[in-house]
């Protein structure tokens, strides 16, 4: 079992300029989370999904937007990139029966 | 909102025990997790504690939890230079969400 993976694991951007990261899990959990790493901030959520074909915000939604078509994936998208964006995004999911989150390796974007 | 406060570095030698501390604001929390990160890589479950408990032991890991004062503490005895890391500290929220806190870096020096 791969878990959960994201991809890409690098990836550099221009202001301006869009793209879509990629969540997939297979351990076939309800909840699925995009998080965002910033140096002394912690982990701050972009937006959340309790199932297939839903969507919520969390708490830094601003920017970016998700879609879960499939229960094992969830994509993040950023439409038009800012430098503020560049950080650190993580993947995580869980089942409904209990709290703990699995994380994937995460994302490097920097956006110049 | 929600708040969780760590101290952001702690250095102790190999074989002392670390002590990492966080407090939070939200009294309703039912359950407090410790989280480790590595370098490079995403947050792994190290515990958790309920909140209707004052104490957990895990092997080496042993989680203190004060609900009067809203302070949840993370000890790690025999401390080796495997456990530097980062430390995050969470609860959990409203009915589906963890809200962490900035993470303290454990350096152990050999």
């Amino acid at each position: 079992n791969a878990g959960v993976t994201q991809t890409p694991k690098f990836r550099v951007l221009k202001t301006g300029q869009s793209m879509t990261l990629l969540c997939a899990q297979d351990m076939n959990h309800e909840y699925m989370y995009w998080y965002r790493q910033d140096p002394g901030m912690g982990l701050r959520l972009i937006h959340y999904s309790v199932g297939e074909g839903t969507t919520a915000k969390g708490e830094v939604p601003d920017g970016y937007n998700v879609s879960r078509l499939k229960k094992q994936n969830f994509l993040l998208g950023l439409e038009s990139a800012a430098p503020s964006q560049t950080s650190v995004y993580f993947c995580a999911t869980r089942t409904s029966f209990y709290n703990e989150q699995f994380f994937g390796p995460g994302t490097r974007l920097t956006v110049l | 909102g929600e708040d969780v406060e760590q101290s952001l570095f702690l250095s102790v030698r190999e074989g002392d025990s670390s002590v990492i501390n966080c407090t939070y604001t939200d009294s309703s929390s039912t359950y407090l997790y410790w989280y480790k990160q590595e370098p490079g890589a995403g947050l792994q479950l190290l515990t958790y504690i309920f909140s209707n408990m004052d104490m957990k032991q895990d092997q080496r890991l042993t989680v203190l939890l004060n609900k009067k004062d809203k302070h949840l503490s993370l000890r790690i005895a025999d401390t080796q230079t495997g456990d530097s890391a980062i430390y995050f500290c969470a609860e959990f929220y409203g009915a589906n969400n963890l809200f962490f806190g900035t993470g303290t870096r454990l350096t152990v020096i050999p």
